[in-house]
């Protein structure tokens, strides 16, 4: 069945970008739409954008001036990067698939990686 | 954005009880909610997408209904390994939005 990793660096420093990828298995990331989702620690969760494998985006308007998705069909991954990132972006950000059809669910999701922002 | 509101934020309750959580959209997404099911130290798992529909290998003893604003998840006969946050979640319209979570913890 479908596999998702998440993987980066657990801490960056203010006013740095932010990356991490997600790495897809058991299945082809050429099917699906694919989507990147954070919960700050002890809160709730908080939907960052979508990415198909042509390259075509949706953001959260919230985030949007700070966040790029993009994907490597030929690595099978899909990858974050938020620039200018502040304490407020410490949280776990996971990787999820999305739904089929128009049906913007995510399953499965990663196990997810604690991102702290702190000097 | 559309908002979700759940309710309660958090309940006690016994095994075997039933139990609903409430979600609430700020304006109509139709049959577009999604719920999930939360885990200390895991990701969510989805449970029921479009409002009623279980997802492949959720117990039966999950449900999910409603449309428009209001939509209900109700758990018949709660087993142990049910205690964890419950989130909802529209797919109705872009910036996708999650409620706020309900915890449902052992008496």
């Amino acid at each position: 069945q479908v596999q998702l990793q998440e993987s980066g660096p657990g801490l960056v420093k203010p006013s740095e970008t932010l990356s991490l990828t997600c790495s897809v298995s058991g299945d082809s990331i050429s099917t699906y739409y694919w989507s990147w989702i954070r919960q700050p620690p002890g809160k709730g969760l908080e939907w960052i954008g979508n990415i198909y494998y042509s390259g075509s985006t949706n953001y959260n308007p919230s985030l949007k001036s700070r966040v790029t998705i993009s994907v490597d069909t030929s690595k099978n991954q899909f990858s974050l990067k938020m620039s200018s990132v502040t304490a407020a972006d410490t949280a776990v950000y996971y990787c999820a698939r999305v739904g089929g059809g128009g049906n913007n669910w995510f399953d499965p999701w990663g196990q997810g990686t604690l991102v702290t922002v702190s000097s | 954005d559309i908002q979700m509101t759940q309710s309660p934020s958090s309940l006690s309750a016994s095994v075997g009880d039933r139990i609903t959580i409430t979600c609430r959209a700020s304006q109509s997404i139709r049959s577009y909610l999604n719920w999930y099911q939360q885990k200390p130290g895991n990701a969510p798992k989805l449970l029921i997408y479009a409002a009623s529909t279980l997802q492949s290998g959720v117990p039966s003893r999950f449900s999910g209904s409603g449309s428009g604003t209001d939509f209900t998840l109700t758990v018949s006969s709660l087993q142990p390994e049910d205690f964890a946050t419950y989130f909802c979640q529209q797919s109705y319209t872009m910036p996708l939005t999650f409620g706020g979570g309900t915890k449902v913890e052992i008496k």
